[in-house]
């Protein structure tokens, strides 16, 4: 399986600001997925990461919220802009190889706190 | 897209097996089953995943029925740490890439 490390793990952030959050693979990646997990809930899905060009977001998110990038196969970063306290969750990096099953491996996400 | 039907939650006592139902009554011929679970402020971790005939690794074995409408997961010796939240997932493929849809997933605890 992938190691996959994200940061920051944990950070509060103020009302208005935008923060960027890092996702680096120990190895080349088919397949990047970003997801949003809110207080309680189950994990949504945000967009398919694609390398060398603009990412495929999922209904009700676009990229203005949600920039997203992947310059090659090991790394992403999704920006969360102009922050509400809405937007308190986690946010998980997930990725998958062709073959091996297609299993889908995931990071210990992000938890992010707007105030 | 197939979608899951899980109940909210279970419990069973530790040492025993703990049987988590899925219902997947829409799922297509090339729909694959996952199984993932979702410990305390972790990332979702991997379990198994079959398309039609039973699997078994060293976390679990996964049990598909005939019709593939339904499956279990089987957690042979249940243990403390394996209260957690359990996904079944049908997943979904989309243009080239695989993507996983998550449902609310069962609530698993694990009773001393």
């Amino acid at each position: 399986s992938a190691v996959i490390s994200q940061k920051p793990s944990r950070d509060i952030c103020q009302r208005g600001t935008s923060l960027t959050i890092q996702c680096q693979v120990d190895s080349q990646v088919t397949m990047m997925f970003w997801y949003r997990q809110q207080p309680g809930q189950s994990l949504t899905l945000i967009a398919t990461a694609n390398q060398g060009s603009e990412a495929t977001y999922e209904s009700g998110f676009v990229i203005d919220k949600f920039p997203i990038s992947r310059p090659n196969l090991t790394f992403s970063t999704l920006t969360v802009s102009n922050m509400s306290p809405e937007d308190s969750s986690i946010y998980l990096c997930s990725v998958g190889y062709r073959g091996s099953g297609n299993t889908i491996y995931f990071g210990e996400g992000s938890w992010l706190t707007v105030v | 897209d197939a979608k899951t039907t899980q109940p909210p939650s279970m419990d069973c006592a530790e040492g025993r097996a703990a049987n988590l139902p899925c219902n997947h009554s829409t799922i297509s011929g090339n729909e694959y089953v996952y199984w993932y679970r979702q410990i305390h402020s972790q990332g979702p971790q991997y379990i198994i995943h079959g398309l039609k005939n039973n699997e078994t690794n060293e976390m679990a074995s996964l049990i598909i029925t005939e019709d593939r409408k339904s499956s279990t997961l089987i957690l042979p010796h249940a243990t403390l740490r394996d209260t957690a939240v359990y996904y079944c997932i049908v997943r979904v493929r989309g243009d080239s890439s695989y993507k996983l849809i998550f449902g609310s997933g069962t609530r698993l605890l694990v009773r001393p």
